[in-house]
């Protein structure tokens, strides 16, 4: 079965850097990937998506993230963050064509600092 | 066109009791799934339902049980509640195809003590 890790529990930074979120996936079949943000007290939201096609995906708020396949990682970035990016993070993983049973991991709690 | 919606938006029950979670799905959205969050956690998928149907399940006990209605808004329903039943139970609404993506309502914190 599919799973994902998410490497970092928890990234710091200072408003204006640029950050790396880490995810790496596990299958033995193709994959589609996604990222989540979750805000406090709120459900989650889809940033971005890989079904198939370009490796690299943008997000509309300057995130982006690109599929490695040779390394299974499925890395979020971002050039320059700001405060209202504090949220928590979930890289997921789900089978082509179907959506049941996606796989989310843990979790990384991104935390902007002035 | 509104989201998904989840009723009710906190609880708390005793150990041994019955609880019903309720989604309303997006507008035109035909599938559910329904997610537990534990506190510090990701998401853990329990089942997901198609057109009224079970369609597909996860690692949960039969006491996790569901419905899902003829205008696609859905139930979770758990029996014998435990200790570690205390969670966030997301409900996320779609289409499967083509896009997959997932709408995700804000979750009912559900307390047992």
């Amino acid at each position: 079965a599919q799973s994902v890790t998410q490497l970092d529990s928890q990234v710091p930074v200072f408003e204006e850097a640029p950050v790396e979120l880490r995810c790496n996936y596990s299958s033995s079949v193709s994959v589609y990937l996604f990222w989540y943000v979750q805000y406090p007290n709120q459900g989650l939201q889809l940033l971005l998506k890989y079904l198939s096609g370009s490796t690299l995906v943008e997000s509309i708020n300057g995130f982006e993230a690109e599929f490695n396949k040779s390394q299974t990682s499925f890395h979020l970035r971002k050039p320059s963050v700001h405060i209202s990016d504090t949220a928590e993070y979930f890289c997921a993983v789900s089978l082509p064509y179907n959506n049941n049973d996606m796989r989310f991991g843990a979790g990384t709690r991104l935390t902007v600092k002035p | 066109e509104t989201g998904v919606t989840q009723s009710p938006t906190h609880l708390i029950k005793t150990r041994g009791q019955q609880v019903t979670l309720r989604c309303s799905s997006q507008s035109g959205h035909n599938t559910v799934s329904w997610y537990q969050q534990a506190l510090g956690q990701g998401p853990q998928f329990i089942f997901q339902y198609y057109r009224e149907e079970e369609n597909g399940r996860g690692n949960f006990p039969p006491r996790f049980s569901g419905l899902q209605f003829p205008n696609y808004s859905s139930e979770l329903n758990v029996n014998a509640l435990e200790l570690d039943d205390s969670a966030l139970y997301l409900c996320a609404s779609s289409v499967l195809t083509p896009s997959y993506e997932q709408y995700f309502g804000p979750g009912t914190r559900l307390t047992v003590t």
